[in-house]
């Protein structure tokens, strides 16, 4: 079964301009949650998506924003993009349990 | 939502066990013991999880005492391939409400 993969792997944008990062689950897999990992503040929980549905959301600002289609797979959407946003962006799906699988993330550096 | 503290850093002899603790004194009666472990530049990898009994899987075993107040991860014999960062978590659940709060992990060097 083909794991979690991500879209792009590496990205560079300017102060201002807007990205949008996808996401494919595990075949199966209905839920797909987003997360955030800097050096200082490792993973961080921006939000999940259940069968199309935002379940749950993490305390990051509205200029970041996500959606499910109906093939369970995954957008998320940063605009007005800021110098912070520099990160890894790192995607798992899972079923409605436990475990959830990690993709190898996005490497998002903003100039 | 519950909160994990690990130690920053661990040291582990190839072939030895490797035993990684995990303080979450303030776990509710139904919420979650997760490890993952993230090796450089890669997504974190499910370990192993449990809810109040010990647990043990191909890749580790999961020890949590009586209160629940903590865990350990225990890796019978760590080879050079497990130096990581692990991270314990729990998952908080209300609902539909469900995430996991991640702390900064134990960074784990296996050394030969």
């Amino acid at each position: 079964k083909a794991g979690v993969t991500q879209t792009p792997r590496y990205l560079i944008k300017t102060r201002g301009q807007q990205v949008t990062l996808s996401c494919s689950p595990i075949s199966g897999h209905r839920s797909v949650s987003w997360y955030q990992q800097t050096p200082g503040q490792g993973l961080q929980f921006l939000f999940e998506y259940f069968s199309e549905t935002q379940r749950n959301k993490g305390n990051f600002p509205g200029r970041f924003s996500g959606r499910q289609f109906s093939n369970s797979r995954s957008e998320m959407n940063v605009s007005t993009l800021e110098l912070g946003d520099s990160a890894l962006y790192l995607c798992a799906s899972g079923t409605s349990g436990n475990e959830q699988y990690f993709g190898p993330g996005t490497r998002l550096t903003v100039t | 939502d519950a909160k994990t503290t690990q130690p920053p850093s661990m040291d582990c002899a190839e072939g030895r066990a490797a035993n990684l603790p995990c303080n979450h004194s303030t776990i509710s009666g139904n919420e979650y013991v997760y490890w993952y472990r993230q090796i450089h530049s890669q997504g974190p990898q499910y370990i192993i999880h449990g809810l109040k009994n010990n647990e043990t899987n191909e890749m580790a075993s999961l020890i949590i005492t009586e209160d629940r107040k903590s865990s350990t991860l225990i890796l019978p014999h760590a080879t050079l391939r497990d130096t990581a960062v692990y991270y314990c978590i729990v998952r908080f659940n209300a609902g539909n409400n469900r995430k996991l709060i991640w702390g900064l992990g134990t960074s784990l060097a296996v050394n030969p």
